[in-house]
């Protein structure tokens, strides 16, 4: 049982498509985060938001753009993805987003890129 | 950020043997270790993790990790793995800031 949630968890697009990511969390947490997870590498930190305010970018291409509307929701907007752009995204949030706080993780979105 | 090095990339072993799977990081200070365990075709779990006091810290399912600060290691062991151990473990670092850097991951499969 999981206290953050993604959706859609697996997703195809094209190249040229528009899709978002979402993730919903349901622990209370002020900061919110998205992670890249490609095969055998680290996962890769995309974004913080902390209190509804992004504090990190972590120089992501332009073509991935997220969007805090709430401490409980958290959106990824993807456009004119590239193939290598496949790879699970993972959603993580927790209390706040200092040293000792722990990160909570959502189940993924399995994203393909055509 | 830290740089954090899991030593073996796929550890294949039988039921009831142990398992040590090795985590380095980069530099010291203060620093928060964590282990992650994903079970195929689930999120991310936390295991244990370390924020400061007793070094030997016992986690969920049976696992225990030792930070051992002369050495930047925190190593995950289980004295008898089972099957449903099968999975792949991250070992995590967070210093002074908010970033938590992972290790590549470690594959383990557990033979019945």
């Amino acid at each position: 049982e999981t206290g953050v949630t993604q959706t859609p968890r697996h997703l195809v697009m094209g190249m040229t498509n528009k899709k978002s990511l979402k993730c919903e969390q349901h622990l209370g947490h002020n900061a919110m985060y998205w992670y890249k997870q490609s095969a055998k590498k680290p996962l890769e930190l995309m974004f913080v938001y902390s209190l509804e305010e992004r504090v990190e970018n972590n120089s992501v291409p332009s073509r991935f753009s997220p969007e805090c509307p709430n401490s409980s929701h958290l959106f990824l907007h993807l456009h004119t993805l590239q193939p290598e752009d496949s790879a699970l995204y993972l959603c993580a949030s927790s209390q706040d987003s200092g040293r000792t706080d722990t990160q909570y993780f959502g189940p993924g979105t399995r994203l393909t890129v055509l | 950020a830290q740089s954090v090095s899991q030593h073996n990339h796929h550890v294949i072993l039988s039921e009831a043997a142990s398992l040590e799977l090795g985590c380095n990081y980069s530099y010291g200070g203060t620093v928060n270790l964590f282990w992650y365990v994903q079970y195929p075709g689930q999120h991310l779990q936390l295991l244990l993790k370390y924020f400061s006091g007793d070094p030997l810290v016992k986690g969920i399912k049976g696992f225990e990790a030792e930070f051992i600060k002369s050495k930047f290691s925190f190593n995950l062991r289980k004295p008898s793995v089972q099957w449903s151990d099968t999975a792949e473990y991250f070992c995590a670092v967070k210093d002074n800031d908010y970033k938590l850097s992972f290790g590549a991951g470690t594959t383990v499969t557990v033979r019945a």
